[in-house]
């Protein structure tokens, strides 16, 4: 398996323009979740899906982001418009439908807002 | 506020000693999980202990969970320079109705091995 894949690997934007971030999560898992990472706040979830239907979304910051789910094999993060305190490391992780299966992480798409 | 929380946050240690991580909470969990995370890299899953365990293995690996003081360590043996990275512990919950608990991420110990 391919793992999870996120693209792109690197995102460098101007304030105020719109970022898509996207993510293919293994085959066969139910759950995606996208966190966000920076050094001030570590690890914070931002929105999960189960079975593409968003179930928790209160990690997301304010209404400038936005996730969709379209498929099971697809998912979108938007910031739109972006701002320089949105800069960080994005990841998606997927698992299977048991709450004890462990996360398996994309390697992350870093976010630059100047 | 993050529910796991891991001490030390940096540890610096010579090729082939040992590596002890501690991480505490502050809820009740069904489980807690150990991730390492290296430089550009996402997060890889090390290790899922159960609340009803109290001690794992894999490899090198030791965890042990204390949930009467909502605590758990890491233990790394003969460790490596390749063992050089940040190590996260991650206490899953349930939420409400679903099936699904989320997992909440303590801030890490950055682990130097050197060689």
């Amino acid at each position: 398996d391919a793992g999870v894949i996120q693209s792109p690997r690197h995102e460098v934007t101007e304030m105020g323009q719109e970022v898509t971030l996207r993510c293919k999560p293994i085959s066969g898992h139910d759950y995606l979740f996208w966190y966000r990472q920076t050094m001030m706040r570590g690890l914070e979830l931002l929105i999960y899906f189960n079975n593409n239907v968003p179930i928790d979304d209160s990690g997301m910051p304010e209404d400038r982001f936005s996730a969709k789910m379209p498929n099971a094999s697809f998912s979108t993060l938007k910031i739109q418009p972006s701002e320089p305190r949105d800069s960080a490391v994005y990841f998606c992780a997927s698992s299977q439908a048991d709450y004890n299966s462990p996360l398996h992480f994309g390697n992350g798409t870093r976010l630059t807002v100047t | 506020s993050q529910q796991g929380e891991e001490d030390p946050q940096a540890l610096s240690i010579q090729e082939g000693e040992n590596a002890t991580m501690n991480c505490s909470y502050k809820t009740s969990i069904n489980n807690l999980q150990w991730y390492r995370q290296n430089s550009g890299r996402g997060l890889v899953h090390l290790i899922l202990i159960r609340s009803n365990e109290r001690e794992k293995h894999s490899g090198r690996l030791r965890v042990t969970l204390d949930t009467s003081k909502k605590s758990s360590s890491l233990l790394i043996t003969a460790s490596r320079a390749a063992d050089t990275a940040s190590y996260f512990c991650a206490t899953g919950h349930n939420a409400g109705g679903t099936s699904y608990g989320k997992l909440t991420f303590g801030q890490g110990t950055i682990l130097t091995v050197h060689p």
